[in-house]
């Protein structure tokens, strides 16, 4: 069965410095998005992703986010000069249509740790 | 804009019974859909269950049932004949087919399942 996956499955990194979080969607989908969960709180959209552009993003999601789609597998969360506050698990997510008609299928997460 | 409650933080139920996780919602779209994704300690967020606004009947995908009652605005999942695996934080989320592509998750429930 098509999965979603994502690499790291854990990166620790020191604040100010930059990361990039990989997925790869499920092959025929075509909206991708990612989310983040704060430990012991709601998962939480960050930004979707469709024809190659950002549809829709969050408050959460700033400059200091971005996002791309270098080749025709991979989809990528840049985030850079990281806080400590953005210490979470990032989930990527993708499915075949839109929010209400079809499922997301989440990724294992990423556990992003910033001392 | 969408709001999803879950009421319960935590739920205990003994093994081989049914448990209801409550979900009620709130939505002003026409066409939206309801699901319910399992988190379990490992932290990945696995798609149970799916419930389209239009759909007549209510979902079931094996032991997980979805009670829906669209007067009542609530989406609960029933789970049947409980299993220890079954041991979980449960999110119910939901999506808008037209104005927005993200999921808006409410906060969990934990169920707990006990011998």
């Amino acid at each position: 069965e098509p999965e979603v996956t994502q690499t790291p499955s854990h990166q620790v990194t020191q604040m100010g410095q930059e990361v990039i979080l990989r997925c790869v969607p499920i092959s025929n989908h075509l909206y991708f998005y990612w989310y983040r969960q704060i430990l012991g709180q709601k998962v939480e959209f960050l930004v979707s992703f469709y024809n190659n552009e950002i549809s829709e993003k969050s408050e959460i999601f700033d400059d200091q986010f971005s996002v791309e789609r270098p080749d025709g597998s991979n989809f990528t969360l840049k985030i850079r000069s990281t806080k400590l506050e953005d210490s979470a698990m990032y989930f990527c997510a993708s499915s075949e249509g839109l929010a209400g008609d079809d499922t997301q299928y989440f990724g294992p997460g990423t556990r992003l740790t910033v001392l | 804009a969408q709001k999803i409650t879950q009421t319960q933080p935590g739920m205990f139920v003994q093994e081989k019974e049914a448990v209801t996780l409550d979900c009620t919602y709130d939505t002003s779209d026409q066409s939206y859909g309801l699901f319910w994704y399992k988190q379990p300690s490992s932290g990945e967020m696995i798609f149970l269950i799916y419930q389209g606004s239009y759909d007549e009947q209510n979902a079931t995908e094996g032991r997980y049932s979805l009670n829906f009652q669209k007067a009542r605005k609530s989406a609960n999942l029933v789970i049947s004949a409980s299993q220890l695996g079954d041991s979980a934080m449960y999110f119910c989320a939901g999506g808008e087919s037209y104005n927005t592509d993200k999921l808006i998750f409410g906060t969990g429930t934990r169920l707990q399942v006990f011998p």
